[in-house]
């Protein structure tokens, strides 16, 4: 079955540190892969995308996240935190050529700290 | 560009009240999506249609249905809401395409109450 593992309900960090939220997946073949940010009462935004090429890719507000294919994973990182970098940030993939059903992670919620 | 609408964006209802949500879209998506997020659950694919005329169920589609009125428009129905039903729900849209760049392309959410 497909599916998207984000092992942390929360991530705690003090602002000007480096931050990790942590994505593995399972889906067959060679997927997309996207970090989406909800901010409260808010829909989920784009933050950055995989699709194919250098292992480290570049997103909005200084994130960036690295493929690892062999460990199936795609964290999200950041090198110095900011307090307005807390929200809900969701991991998803979807299988090549597939318009429906992005899979979904369960959300994983950063907090930074001043 | 408005992108993706949802209304209403609170409601608060009886147990046993139904109601449906409204979602349009303005990007000529051809996929549309209703999700629920619950605490701890993420998101969960309640039903989504393909293309128009199209529907499918999720994850979870049990107490619900949905209508493809038209190209725009994806609407979800409650016909007996029940508490378990209480929860914040996302329409979301997306092509081919669009997935490729930035994936889907959400409303703000429908935060549903049932008492």
């Amino acid at each position: 079955a497909q599916s998207v593992a984000q092992p942390e309900d929360q991530v705690n960090v003090a602002e000007g540190n480096p931050l990790t939220v942590k994505c593995t997946y399972s889906v067959s073949g060679n997927p997309y892969l996207f970090w989406y940010v909800q901010y409260p009462n808010r829909g989920l935004q784009f933050l950055l995308k995989y699709i194919t090429g250098d292992n480290l890719v570049k997103g909005s507000y200084g994130f960036e996240a690295e493929f690892n294919k062999s460990q199936t994973s795609f964290h999200l990182k950041k090198p110095s935190a900011l307090v307005s970098d807390s929200a809900l940030y969701f991991c998803a993939v979807s299988p090549v050529g597939s318009a429906s059903k992005i899979i979904f992670g369960s959300g994983t919620r950063l907090s930074i700290r001043p | 560009n408005a992108g993706v609408t949802q209304t209403p964006k609170f409601q608060v209802l009886k147990t046993g009240q139904s109601m449906t949500l409204q979602c349009a879209q303005d990007m000529n998506h051809n996929s549309m999506y209703w999700y629920r997020q619950d605490p701890g659950m993420g998101l969960r694919l309640i039903y989504y249609s393909a293309s128009e005329g199209t529907t499918d169920k999720g994850e979870v589609p049990n107490g619900y249905n949905v209508s493809r009125l038209n190209k725009r428009e994806f609407s979800l129905r409650l016909e007996s809401a029940a508490p378990s039903q209480t929860s914040v729900y996302f329409c979301a849209s997306s092509e081919v395409l669009s997935v490729r760049d930035y994936g889907y392309t959400f409303g703000s959410g429908t935060r549903l109450t049932v008492v």
